[in-house]
């Protein structure tokens, strides 16, 4: 069965330095791979998706993703991290029939 | 995105009272969802709908059903509340196509005392 794993719950970030957010994915195809992330009180609001075209992928606010199908990752980087990019950032794969599989979260915290 | 909404935004209710959830989307997507979220488990898919007579079961439809009555229009609903369905509910809606992108509401919250 499809599944994704994202390997840190809570990461901790000082304003300016990079953000790394690490996401698994486990399919016996090539999937879409989608990163989405939730303001505090908002709605999912997707930053970037990879649909087999170039696998290093760039989204919006900086952000960017690259595939790698031999370490079945999609690493979420941005190189300087912004007070605004608090918030919880998801993983998600597309699971057939147009459907999403989750990972559970990482909730990102940009201090002074 | 305000293509997509969701009422209500908030809400109280009780241990066996049935409520609904409704969605509303502008976009024109054919396509429609409902998930929930809960803290360290992502979001789960509970029913979707290709069409408006296409209807099928997510992950977690136990205690749970919809009503497609439009294109736009997508409505969740709990006919017997429990406290184990507090949580928040995210309606969605995509194109027809495949690796399409989900557009989410903005989440009706909903607590079951």
């Amino acid at each position: 069965a499809q599944s994704v794993t994202q390997l840190d719950s809570h990461v901790s970030v000082s304003e300016g330095t990079p953000v790394l957010l690490r996401c698994n994915y486990s399919s016996s195809y090539s999937p879409s791979l989608f990163w989405y992330v939730q303001h505090p009180n908002k709605g999912l609001q997707l930053l970037l998706k990879y649909t087999s075209a170039a696998t290093l992928v760039k989204g919006i606010n900086g952000f960017e993703a690259e595939f790698k199908k031999s370490e079945t990752s999609f690493h979420l980087t941005k190189p300087s991290a912004h007070m605004s990019d608090a918030a919880e950032y998801f993983c998600a794969s597309g699971g057939g029939y147009n459907k999403l599989i989750f990972g559970a979260g990482t909730r990102l915290a940009v201090h002074p | 995105d305000a293509d997509v909404t969701q009422t209500p935004r908030n809400r109280i209710t009780k241990t066996g009272k049935r409520i609904m959830l409704e969605c509303s989307q502008t976009k024109g997507h054919d396509r429609m969802y409902w998930y929930r979220q809960d803290p360290g488990l992502g979001l789960r898919l509970i029913y979707y709908s290709f069409d408006v007579k296409d209807i099928n079961k997510g992950e977690i439809s136990d205690g749970y059903s919809v009503s497609r009555q439009a294109q736009a229009k997508f409505s969740l609903s709990l006919e017997s509340a429990i406290p184990n369905q507090t949580a928040l509910y995210f309606c969605a809606t995509q194109s027809a196509g495949s690796q399409e992108t989900q557009y989410f509401g903005p989440g009706t919250r909903l607590l079951v005392l």
